[in-house]
């Protein structure tokens, strides 16, 4: 079972439109974060949200832990914003952190 | 800051080999994790472990082992590697209960024949 949902699986923009990526969870949990993977490159976490709204720059992750699901916003996209972003939440128990599948995204010129 | 190298960068092996691959932090996080990131699947949780010592099994542990001598490493030994195997594994660590905090290293790129 694929506890992480993520949608959509890619993602083609024109550099400067805004870009929507939705995660949604098959169990409640309270911890939720997003990470970004340059192609070749190493995770690194962009945004802790286990609820709520929280913006960083031109990022903004709104998390409605009562439906199970946490959005990231990207605005006014750059090319460099180019990448993978994946998203994440701790099962109960702690420590095991699931990941979904991730949403590759790519911005031209 | 802190840095969290996996060694080697690249490994290449042969069919029913035992391969290990190798984590550092020097963040004195508590917690150290490894992953296995194949296209399309996300990443995968293999071991991780709590503490110095500690070994505890992920979803994806059989076929793998793990120790944790020390604080500062954590080493994965894939026990029998499986021919055409390709896959990146990843390293991470954190602070106890503090998940916000989830450093990654670069990754082990394996490639069996």
């Amino acid at each position: 079972e694929q506890q992480v949902q993520q949608s959509p699986a890619s993602l083609v923009l024109q550099e400067a439109e805004n870009a929507e990526l939705q995660c949604s969870f098959s169990i409640f949990t309270n911890q939720v974060q997003w990470f970004y993977q340059r192609p070749g490159g190493r995770l690194v976490s962009l945004l802790y949200n286990p609820s709520g709204t929280k913006q960083s720059g031109r990022l903004t992750s709104t998390t409605v832990i009562k439906e199970r699901r946490s959005s990231l916003h990207i605005s006014s996209s750059q090319i460099t914003d180019s990448g993978t972003y994946l998203c994440a939440m701790e099962r109960t128990g702690g420590y095991k952190v699931v990941f979904g599948s991730g949403t590759r995204l790519l911005v031209s010129p | 800051g802190g840095i969290i190298t996996q060694t080697p960068k690249f490994l290449i092996g042969q069919e029913g080999q035992k391969l290990t691959l190798k984590c550092q932090q020097n963040f004195n996080h508590d917690t150290m994790y490894w992953y296995r990131q194949d296209s399309g699947k996300g990443l995968r949780l293999i071991y991780y472990s709590i503490t110095e010592n500690d070994l505890q099994k992920g979803d994806l542990s059989e076929g793998y082992d793990a120790s944790r001598e020390k604080k500062s490493s954590f080493s994965l030994t894939v026990t029998s590697a499986q021919k055409n195997e390709m896959a990146v594994f990843l390293c991470a660590s954190s602070p106890q209960g503090a998940n916000s905090d989830y450093t990654f290293g670069s990754g082990t790129r394996l490639l069996v024949i």
